[in-house]
């Protein structure tokens, strides 16, 4: 089956840095969905790429569809304690969504 | 609106037993999916149904089954526990395809002793 890759696994940032988080797979993606994930919470939907290109913003999060539509990522600006959580990605097939590793972001007060 | 329900919130079970979990989606969404999530990864997909037929299965062995009932609500079935079933298993329900937005319930934590 298809494996989606994130990096970085882990990361550490203090308050008010930026983050960035990548996922990368081998084969062309149809569409991908970003999720956060709290501690101890469930996957909360955080939005969807479909175009080659695409870029879409929400406050201070910034999502990309890469060119080829083999990779994608999540920027955080000016990080707030409020984004702790783990960030997938997940490619969507065709009755299935298939997550990535996650990027577990801490961030330091 | 309520959002998607799970039951139980926990379940402590012992090898070689059975376990039933249940999913009630969103009012109006019909597609129900079925995620395993073990601790430190992402979610591994089991199963989506759709109008209350089996629309996608997972890499997972046949002692995992699952069904939808009329109201759209899904069981998931474990047979035989193994240690290694222990795990976050999650319920998501959307609209209609898995590629609409795929609204979580809070999981089931099931520990296999």
């Amino acid at each position: 089956g298809q494996q989606v890759m994130q990096i970085p696994q882990y990361q550490h940032v203090q308050e008010g840095e930026d983050f960035t988080t990548y996922c990368n797979s081998s084969t062309t993606l149809s569409n991908i969905q970003w999720y956060k994930q709290r501690p101890g919470g469930h996957p909360v939907f955080l939005i969807q790429l479909v175009k080659s290109g695409e870029v879409k913003k929400q406050k201070r999060l910034t999502f990309q569809f890469g060119e080829a539509k083999k990779n994608s990522s999540l920027h955080i600006t000016a990080t707030q304690t409020t984004d702790v959580g783990t960030y997938f990605c997940a490619e969507t097939g065709a009755n299935n969504l298939f997550f990535g590793t996650g990027t577990r972001l801490t961030v330091i007060p | 609106d309520a959002g998607v329900t799970q039951s139980p919130t926990h379940l402590i079970k012992t090898r070689g037993q059975h376990v039933t979990l249940r999913c009630s989606p969103i009012s109006g969404h019909k597609s129900v999916s079925w995620y395993q999530q073990v601790l430190g990864q992402g979610p591994q997909f089991i199963f989506q149904y759709y109008e209350k037929e089996e629309r996608g299965r997972g890499n997972f062995p046949d002692r995992f089954s699952a069904r939808q009932f009329p109201n759209y609500s899904s069981e998931l079935n474990v047979n035989a526990l193994l240690l290694g079933d222990s795990a976050l298993y999650l319920c998501a329900s959307s609209l209609n395809r898995v590629t609409d937005t795929q609204y979580f319930g809070p999981g089931t934590r099931l520990t296999v002793l």
